[in-house]
């Protein structure tokens, strides 16, 4: 079956302590997203790759780190998570910028 | 800064009635737009894309685009109680998709 995979879908920290969130796609995608989602602001792109050892910022990149060893691989890293973090967080892929699939999510907080 | 516009609603309308789904965007260089639903706690769905100015049909749902206008909608035919969900707009630009922050759609039976 297609599709994206996110680990773990809820997971509450507290502030400074560095978490992963991981993605995986199994389309064989180049394109790969990171996005969170706030009430009143949608969604918004974290960061980007458009394939193997390619990233770049989105719209709100601070905080966050990725990395992109694989090509069916997309973690998300935040070194010294905030409150303000505290989100609903979406990992997308796609064949470049096309339709774009999605995972599950993963609700965190950060108290 | 890059923006889709949409209206928040809620938007409610009768089973079987027509819904109107409208977004704006401000980048003329946008390529590609997109049509998405979600459901209250899921992920975002794919409903349609369109590329090219005109409509595009796809059972009960219909995209309309017109670049010189920057505008993009939806129109759902034959609303049912289970299209009731939040529609986000999208469009790319460069390398980067944009979303609006989503209409909220109510079918009333």
């Amino acid at each position: 079956e297609a599709q994206v995979t996110q680990n773990p879908r809820y997971l509450i920290t507290v502030t400074g302590k560095k978490l992963t969130v991981t993605c995986s796609q199994n389309m064989n995608h180049e394109y790969m997203s990171w996005y969170r989602q706030d009430p009143g602001l949608g969604l918004r792109q974290i960061y980007y790759s458009m394939n193997v050892e390619v990233t770049d910022k989105g719209d709100v990149p601070e905080g966050y780190k990725v990395s992109r060893k694989e090509k069916r691989n997309f973690p998300l890293i935040l070194e010294s998570p905030s409150p303000n973090q505290t989100s609903l967080y979406f990992c997308a892929s796609s064949f470049n910028t096309d339709t774009q699939y999605f995972g599950p999510g993963t609700r965190l907080t950060v108290l | 800064q890059k923006e889709v516009e949409q209206n928040s609603g809620p938007l409610s309308v009768p089973e079987g009635a027509i819904a109107s789904l409208n977004c704006t965007y401000s980048d003329r260089g946008s390529q590609s737009f997109f049509w998405y639903r979600q459901y209250s706690g899921k992920s975002p769905e794919l409903i349609m894309f369109i590329y090219s100015n005109g409509d595009k049909e796809d059972g009960r749902f219909t995209a309309q685009l017109n670049k010189a206008s920057q505008y993009v909608s939806l129109l759902i035919r034959d609303s049912q109680p289970s299209d009731s969900a939040t529609y986000l707009c999208a469009v790319t630009g460069g390398n980067q998709f944009y979303f609006g922050t989503g209409t909220s759609l109510t079918v009333i039976p």
